[in-house]
């Protein structure tokens, strides 16, 4: 069956990094896409960004554009996603999600990894 | 960016009564909206796509309608197990954007 598995929580300082895992089994890697999207309390659901998981080419939201990166491990069907520069607003719990297409829906979500910014 | 607003925000019903919650869109998206069901500690799961498609396993009860800028998602019949809360998506454009969610109550 489909699996999205994320790394666990992380408690990070202003000003940190913070990278999540999202190990995919159950399907072929290589044929979908993988969103990342945040949830807070105050901004809901977010739309973070989007990489293609056969070639590795990433599309960001401007919001955050110089401070995310996603890459992908085709070796290990894996998925990361960094965050720079984490500020207290950062504070959500992030999924890994998958999609068919690189605009579409989102047909599987990871259980979800829990980012707590706090000095 | 497309802004979705949901409405009502919360709602409480009844076992067996016929839910409506809709999604509207700020500018047209034709039929690229999905509904998702969050329960408490979950994470979301899909029940509708391309606006009224219904995902495979989800129960008939689920029914999704409109296009351009109004959609509805209805619940035919609420069950115990649909308390959750419910959030419209849209895919029309970058960066896809998610409604603020329906929180859905039983009596």
């Amino acid at each position: 069956q489909v699996q999205l598995v994320q790394s666990g929580a992380e408690v990070r300082k202003p000003g940190a990094s913070v990278k999540v895992s999202c190990k995919a089994s159950g399907y072929s890697f290589t044929r979908y896409y993988i969103y990342w999207v945040r949830q807070t309390p105050g901004q809901g659901l977010e739309w973070m960004g989007i990489i293609n998981c056969s070639g590795g080419s990433t599309s960001y939201a401007q919001k955050f554009q110089g401070r995310v990166t996603m890459t992908r491990d085709t070796s290990t069907s894996t998925v990361y996603m960094e965050l720079n520069r984490l500020r207290s607003e950062d504070t959500a719990v992030y999924y890994c999600a998958r999609s068919p297409w690189p605009i579409y829906y989102v047909d599987f979500w990871g259980q979800g990894t829990l980012v707590t910014v706090s000095s | 960016a497309i802004q979705l607003t949901q409405s009502p925000p919360s709602l409480s019903a009844s076992i067996g009564d016929t839910v409506t919650i809709t999604c509207r869109a700020n500018q047209g998206i034709s039929l690229a909206l999905a509904w998702y069901q969050q329960k408490p500690g979950q994470s979301p799961e899909l029940l509708v796509y391309d606006a009224s498609s219904l995902q495979s396993g989800v129960p008939s009860r689920f029914s999704g309608s409109g296009s351009g800028t109004e959609f509805t998602l209805t619940i035919s019949g609420l069950q115990p197990e649909d308390c959750g809360t419910y959030y419209c998506q849209q895919f029309n454009s970058y960066p896809l954007t998610f409604g603020g969610g329906t929180k859905v109550e039983i009596k």
